[in-house]
C-alpha cells in the first residue's frame, strides 16, 4: 500500500510562477524523498529530508517536513518548461521499502 | 554513463511466456530493487535485495523471482507471464540504507 499521497494530482502554472505540492504519509519514517519523472523515462532524485531536518534547499528547490503532522511540501520557485513532469514523494522507514505515492503532474505553460 | 541500465526497454509477451529482466549498476551501490508502476499508483516494490546474496520480498511480490547475481546485478523473471503483470518495469539501486536511489530508464511490459 502507499504510505505517501501528495496533493494535489495534477497543477498547471505559468512560466515563471512557483509550483507547491504537498505529501501526506501515515507511519514514521526515517526521512522523505523527493523524485521527478519525465514522461516516458526513470525516476530522478530531487531532495532527501531527514526526520530531524524541519527545512531543506537545493537551488530551486525548497522541502519542508513536519513529522508532527506527517506532511512535506516541495516548493519550486520561478518554474521553468523543462520543469513539466510528474514529481513523487517517497517515505523511508529505514528498512529497504521506499514507499512512493502518486505523484503530482506539473505542467509549466510558456 | 554510470548509471542504471535495464535491457529490454519495450517487451510483448503472450500470456504463459516466461522472460527475465535485465538490471546492472556500475556505482558499486549495496543495495538494488525492482519496483512496477501502474497508471494512478505510483511506484510498488516488488522485490528488492539489501546487499550481495540476500533477496527479499517487497509488497507484490507474487508471480516474479528475483537473482542477486553479483553486487552489479540484479534480474527479474517472470516465469508464467499473466495480463497483470502489464506494467512498466523500474530497476534502482542505492549506496545504503537511507540514501537516495537511482533509477534506470525502465522496461515497458505488454502481457497479451
Amino acid at each position: 500500500s502507499q504510505q505517501g499521497e501528495e496533493d494535489p494530482q495534477a497543477l498547471s502554472i505559468q512560466e515563471g510562477e512557483n509550483a507547491t505540492m504537498n505529501c501526506s504519509y501515515k507511519t514514521s519514517i526515517n526521512n522523505l524523498q523527493w523524485y521527478r519523472q519525465n514522461s516516458g523515462r526513470g525516476l530522478v532524485h530531487l531532495i532527501l529530508i531527514r526526520s530531524n531536518e524541519r527545512e531543506k534547499h537545493s537551488g530551486r528547490l525548497r522541502v519542508t517536513l513536519d513529522t508532527s503532522k506527517k506532511s512535506s511540501s516541495l516548493l519550486i520557485t520561478a518554474s521553468r518548461a523543462a520543469d513539466t513532469a510528474s514529481y513523487f514523494c517517497a517515505t523511508d522507514p529505514n528498512d529497504y521499502k521506499l514507499s512512493f505515492g502518486a505523484g503530482t503532474t506539473v505542467t509549466v505553460r510558456a | 554513463n554510470a548509471g542504471v541500465t535495464q535491457t529490454p526497454k519495450f517487451q510483448v509477451l503472450k500470456t504463459g511466456q516466461s522472460m527475465t529482466l535485465q538490471c546492472a549498476q556500475d556505482m558499486n551501490h549495496n543495495s538494488m530493487y525492482w519496483y512496477r508502476q501502474d497508471p494512478g499508483m505510483g511506484l510498488r516494490l516488488i522485490y528488492y535485495s539489501a546487499s550481495e546474496g540476500t533477496t527479499d520480498k517487497g509488497e507484490v511480490p507474487n508471480g516474479y523471482n528475483v537473482s542477486r547475481l553479483n553486487k552489479r546485478e540484479f534480474s527479474l523473471r517472470l516465469e508464467s507471464a499473466a495480463p497483470s503483470q502489464t506494467s512498466v518495469y523500474f530497476c534502482a539501486s542505492s549506496e545504503a540504507l537511507g540514501t537516495g536511489y537511482t533509477f534506470g530508464s525502465g522496461t515497458r511490459l505488454t502481457v497479451v
